[in-house]
């Protein structure tokens, strides 16, 4: 089946250091990724669809320059969190959609998540 | 804007009881609905996903339902077991543009040996 690694799985840092999350698709090429935030006992919250080689698509309150997003190839995205904050601690998951196919009927397939703690 | 609700958000039940997890949204027009199981700290396992034109999935013990012009989806869960226990989660796929996931907040569930 596909599988989607995320690195690291937990990250403790100071504040203001900035913090890089992989997302790789080890076993399909995914054209778009999916990045999004869960909080405690929350559901998850979409922040970015990305693309490779073109830049991504934020939605609505998410800050671009915070939270930069690089899919330089098919099978792997990277998030970075700049300049990270205590409002920043939170779990952080990535989703992978395959190519070929239908749209439609292509399940998303979710990394482990990475939880990100800032002191 | 789609809107997923999910009820109840947790549910406590002795192992070997069958269940029914409840997920409705606002905008029928779907692609598809995927149910996601959520084990704590742990990202997500896609369990089933039913294209907008199907009415169920079956995995096993899981059975997953749509009825798309209401907005809703059951989970039904046959003789479940301890290590069923974790969270529940539904998404939905729009049409359109966007065409994102949308999540309901989850139903916790804890089966009790």
């Amino acid at each position: 089946g596909a599988v989607v690694s995320q690195h690291p799985s937990w990250v403790i840092c100071k504040s203001g250091t900035s913090v890089k999350i992989e997302c790789r698709s080890l076993d399909f090429q995914a054209t778009t990724m999916f990045w999004y935030r869960q909080f405690p006992k929350q559901s998850l919250m979409l922040m970015a669809t990305s693309n490779e080689g073109s830049k991504a698509t934020y939605e609505q309150g998410v800050e671009k320059d915070k939270f930069l997003i690089n899919h330089a190839s098919l099978t792997l995205s990277t998030l970075t969190v700049t300049s990270a904050h205590p409002e920043d601690s939170s779990f952080y998951i990535c989703s992978a959609l395959g190519q070929g196919g239908s749209y439609s009927n292509q399940p998303q397939h979710f990394g482990d998540g990475t939880r990100l703690s800032i002191l | 804007k789609q809107e997923v609700t999910q009820i109840p958000a947790a549910l406590s039940v002795p192992e070997g009881e069958n269940l029914v997890l409840n997920c409705s949204f606002t905008d029928s027009a779907i692609y598809n609905l995927q149910w996601f199981r959520q084990d704590p700290g742990k990202g997500l396992t896609s369990l089933l996903l039913i294209q907008s034109s199907q009415r169920e999935q079956t995995s096993g013990r899981l059975n997953a339902s749509l009825d798309k012009s209401s907005g809703r989806s059951t989970l039904y869960i046959a003789a479940s077991q301890p290590g069923d226990s974790a969270t529940y989660l539904c998404a939905v796929k729009g049409t359109g543009s966007a065409r994102q996931l949308t999540f309901g907040s989850g139903t916790q569930l804890t089966v009790l040996p």
